[in-house]
C-alpha cells in the first residue's frame, strides 16, 4: 500500500499570505490528524477529522482550518500567516478514530518570510 | 501542551549498546505509543501500549509502562549507527482525545 502523501513537500510564503497544505491518507484509512512540529513548541496536535467531520480541534487560533473529503483526503488552510506559523507540518492516517496507532506522512516544510 | 516528558532530552551512546529512554506523563491513558522521527521527517509507529499491558516487545525494542507511576520506558537492545533518530513517546486518553507528544529524546549512536 501506498504510504500517506503530503504535497507539497515544501513552501515558502510571506506574512499575510493564506497556505493550503494536502494529505492523501493511506488506502482504507478513515481518520486523519494534523500536527505543527517547531523546535520550541515540539509536536502539537492541530484537528483530526473522520469521516468529513472534525472530531478533536487542538489549541490554535481560528486562522488554522481543515477539511477533510468524501475520499477521506484533507487539507488544511492557514490564513493571514505569521513569522511563528514556520514549522513541520505532519499530516497522519489512521483505521479508526482515536484508537490506532497513526501512519505519518513525510510533512510539509512551511517557511514564513 | 504535552502530556509526556521524555528523558534523557539527548543521549549519546555507542553501537552494540543499548539505549533507554524514559516517558512520564499526567493523565490517565487508554494506550502510550513510541514513534521515532529521522532528522525532521515524518514520524513511524514503533510500538503500542495499552494501559492494561505491562511489556512489549518488537524486535529490538522493549517497552514497559507501569501506570501507578504514570512511566514508560523504550529500550533499544544492540544499537545501530541507523538507530540514531529522536523518539517521541505519545499518550491517548480514554474517549475522545487526540494523540499528545512528548517533546522527544535524540538519540545518537556512534559507529
Amino acid at each position: 500500500k501506498a504510504g500517506v502523501t503530503q504535497t507539497p513537500r515544501y513552501l515558502i510564503k510571506t506574512r499575510g499570505q493564506q497556505v493550503t497544505l494536502s494529505c492523501s491518507p493511506i488506502s482504507g484509512h478513515r481518520s486523519v490528524s494534523w500536527y505543527q512540529q517547531t523546535p520550541g513548541q515540539g509536536l502539537q496536535f492541530l484537528f483530526e477529522y473522520f469521516s468529513e467531520t472534525q472530531r478533536n480541534k487542538g489549541n490554535f487560533p481560528g486562522r488554522f482550518s481543515g477539511r477533510q473529503f468524501s475520499n477521506s483526503r484533507s487539507e488544511m488552510n492557514v490564513s493571514t500567516l505569521e513569522l511563528g506559523d514556520s514549522a513541520l507540518y505532519l499530516c497522519a492516517s489512521s483505521l479508526a478514530s482515536f484508537v490506532d496507532e497513526q501512519y505519518f506522512g513525510p510533512g510539509t516544510r512551511l517557511t514564513v518570510t | 501542551s504535552q502530556q509526556g516528558e521524555e528523558d534523557p532530552q539527548a543521549l549519546s551512546i555507542q553501537e552494540g549498546e543499548n539505549a533507554t529512554m524514559n516517558c512520564s506523563y499526567k493523565t490517565s491513558i487508554n494506550n502510550l505509543q513510541w514513534y521515532r522521527q529521522n532528522s525532521g521527517r515524518g514520524l513511524v509507529h514503533l510500538i503500542l501500549i495499552r494501559s492494561n499491558e505491562r511489556e512489549k516487545h518488537s524486535g529490538r525494542l522493549r517497552v514497559t509502562l507501569d501506570t501507578s507511576k504514570k512511566s514508560s520506558s523504550l529500550l533499544i537492545t544492540a544499537s545501530r549507527a541507523a538507530d540514531t533518530a529522536s523518539y517521541f513517546c505519545a499518550t491517548r486518553g480514554s474517549g475522545n482525545t487526540p494523540l499528545v507528544f512528548g517533546k522527544g529524546t535524540r538519540l545518537s549512536v556512534i559507529a
